[in-house]
């Protein structure tokens, strides 16, 4: 356990139903980031949140919605994915932008889109 | 736009051995991190470099950072069947800090 939590563990969905990825830390950290790991590609950056607000969007379809209602949780709302977005998605968090302390990630949700 | 490229993608080596993963990058940056990743688990955060020169050692691996270059490398010494794993490292040019870019990840096997 990394003190970052992240579920479901596993999701499988259709490619018209809504659904949220979850992501808490109590590590006291007030950066969060979501990343995408797809087979065969890098890391990807796609949201970053610092004490709750929206910081960066690395150009992220809007099928792909974050929510950071407090420094402890972050959200990822998904709604008409598409297959070629089925991936692990990472939930990772630092103590706060600007220093430079790497992240503490979470073990992710493995997303199968049908 | 920052590219970070490591070599080898996928090295298969014996215990005992010893051999170098290389990570280069694009762009000017003198924050370098790797992580560890075993198969279906998390990233581990490994090693945090910080300066041209900067230099960090764990058990059996240890990482440098040459920025002029803009290279850092992960040495693996007498390897053991535990080091095996995908290895990524992470480059931050963000201005705010802690915004990484990743390496494509070098899977590592060590057999008996």
């Amino acid at each position: 356990e990394t003190g970052v939590t992240q579920t479901p563990r596993h999701l499988v969905m259709g490619m018209t139903n809504k659904k949220s990825l979850k992501c808490e830390q109590h590590l006291g950290h007030n950066a969060m980031y979501w990343y995408k790991q797809s087979a065969k590609k890098p890391l990807e950056l796609m949201f970053v949140y610092n004490f709750k607000e929206q910081t960066e969007n690395n150009s992220v379809p809007s099928r792909f919605s974050p929510e950071c209602p407090n420094s402890s949780h972050l959200f990822l709302h998904l709604h008409t994915l598409q297959p070629e977005d089925s991936a692990l998605y990472l939930c990772a968090s630092s103590p706060v932008l600007g220093l430079f302390y790497g992240y503490t990630f979470g073990s992710g949700t493995r997303l199968t889109v049908v | 736009e920052l590219k970070v490229e490591q070599n080898p993608l996928f090295l298969s080596m014996q215990e005992g051995k010893n051999y170098t993963i290389y990570c280069n990058y694009s762009t000017t940056s003198d924050r370098l991190y790797w992580y560890r990743q075993d198969p279906g688990k998390s990233l581990e955060s490994l090693f945090v470099l910080l300066s041209n020169g900067a230099v960090k050692q764990e058990g059996r691996l240890m990482a440098s950072l040459d920025t002029k270059a803009r290279l850092s490398t992960l040495h693996i010494t007498a390897a053991v069947h535990d080091l095996s794993a995908t290895y990524f490292c992470a480059v931050d040019v963000g201005n705010a800090g802690n915004m990484l870019t990743f390496g494509g990840g070098t899977r590592l096997m060590v057999k008996p």
